[in-house]
């Protein structure tokens, strides 16, 4: 069955370092997302794309994110200087239709 | 803006008991959603809820939407360990957000 695949699977860094985060969405499907999770919390949306560009985004989604499909299979999240309270589980997601489908996720830990 | 309340955020059951969680949602939204999480993993999609009355089961599990009423049930029919978990269900705002409730963190005890 296919799957919504993240790596890294856990990240650590630096506060103020640049991180990217990857994703390979299910093949077919046209729209993808992201969306993270503080501990312990609710599952926050953070950005939806859709056509090589952003459909929707969140006001936690502010300059120093951004997202990118650089190829047919990739879509990736860069946080350019990361704070500590962007420590998080963040997910991706893809959808065809109406049913949005996560990856795994990646726990980013900022130091 | 949509915002969606779970209640309870906390349910600790016994094993062949039956109990539902609740999920309000302060607007419209087209769709309902339920996702599982286990502890220190993904969301698996449970069930996608399209219209008023629309009533979906799987299993143990049993989802309904009164979109009236802008409210949603999970409920759980005899429950078994397995079924332990964070389950949270969301509405849609927009075209694709998902805005999720807090969370129903779901214990079964033998």
């Amino acid at each position: 069955e296919p799957e919504v695949t993240q790596t890294p699977s856990h990240q650590v860094t630096q506060m103020g370092q640049e991180v990217i985060l990857r994703c390979v969405p299910i093949s077919n499907h046209l729209y993808f997302y992201w969306y993270r999770q503080i501990l312990g919390q609710k599952v926050e949306f953070l950005v939806s794309f859709y056509n090589n560009e952003i459909s929707e985004k969140s006001e936690i989604f502010d300059d120093q994110f951004s997202v990118e499909r650089p190829d047919g299979s990739n879509f990736t999240l860069k946080i350019r200087s990361t704070k500590l309270e962007d420590s998080a589980m963040y997910f991706c997601a893809s959808s065809e239709y109406n049913e949005q489908f996560f990856g795994p996720g990646t726990r980013l830990t900022v130091l | 803006e949509l915002k969606v309340e779970q209640n309870p955020l906390f349910l600790s059951m016994q094993e062949g008991k039956n109990y539902t969680i609740y999920c309000n949602y302060s607007t419209t939204s087209d769709r309902l959603y339920w996702y599982r999480q286990d502890p220190g993993k993904s969301l698996e999609s449970l069930f996608v809820l399209l219209s008023n009355g629309a009533v979906k089961q799987e299993g143990r599990l049993m989802a309904s939407l009164d979109t009236k009423a802008r409210l949603s049930t999970l409920h759980i029919t005899a429950a078994v360990h397995d079924l332990s978990a964070t389950y949270f269900c969301a509405g849609i705002q927009g075209a694709q957000k998902l805005v999720f409730g807090q969370g129903t963190r779901l214990t079964i005890n033998p």
